[in-house]
């Protein structure tokens, strides 16, 4: 099974700044990775599909990015709302693993 | 507006059974992939199993295969997940997700509210 891992684990961070989260596949899962952000009690939500194609009225200051298996997910200006967890998953290869979560919580 | 209504959870005793179900309505419902996710108490996100638009493909993590089974009723826009031989460790809330045309490459983008199952004696 193709494994993620999510780094960091855990964020303590301020309205307005920039955050970076970062998953790395064990193997080579081409642009076929998503990320989702989920809050206390809710469903996850699609941010970003094929790695860096942002989801239909998801704000622009949530973007993805990738180099070879390592992705990104940044936020450019964090927002009150965004305060959650966020998940990536790889549809490469079955089992369609996620990572296992990055918590952003406010400092 | 795409809808996804899950329900059948509860509670049943180790080695029982549960059906799910998955209610879809708001889009052409046999074009597309689904998923069931399910995510423990407390824990984070696991895929579980997915199937093709017309149901002629599945697959399924390694944690439920031989014991969970995915299906879908196109005519009734449901989508279905048989649980048997249920353990302690498949206690979670399952949550059924539209995917894409295809089962592999496209992200889920769409997500029911969950339905909790409790496996527990």
């Amino acid at each position: 099974d193709i494994q993620l891992t999510q780094s960091p684990s855990f964020l303590s961070a301020s309205v307005g700044d920039r955050v970076t989260i970062t998953c790395r596949a064990s193997q080579v899962i081409t642009n076929y990775l998503a990320w989702y952000q989920q809050k206390p009690g809710k469903a996850p939500k699609l941010l970003i599909y094929y790695a860096s194609t942002l989801q239909s009225g998801v704000p622009s200051r949530f973007s993805g990015s990738r180099s070879g298996t390592e992705f990104t997910l940044t936020i450019s200006s964090l927002q009150p709302e965004d305060f959650a967890t966020y998940y990536c998953q790889q549809l490469n290869t079955d089992p369609f693993t996620f990572g296992p979560g990055t918590k952003v919580d406010i400092k | 507006e795409v809808q996804l209504l899950e329900s059948g959870g509860g509670l049943v005793q180790p080695g029982g059974s549960l059906r799910l179900s998955c209610a879809a309505s708001g889009f052409t419902f046999t074009t597309y992939a689904m998923s069931w996710v399910r995510q423990a108490p407390g824990r984070g996100l696991e895929w579980v199993s997915a199937i093709s638009g017309s149901g002629d493909r599945t697959e399924y993590a390694g944690s439920v295969k031989g014991r969970f089974t995915i299906s879908r009723d196109n005519s009734k826009n449901t989508l279905y997940l048989q649980m048997n031989s249920l353990r302690a460790e498949d206690t979670a809330v399952y949550y059924c997700a539209k995917g894409g045309r295809t089962i592999f490459g496209e992200a889920l983008d769409y997500w029911g509210q969950g339905t909790l199952g409790t496996v527990s004696s």
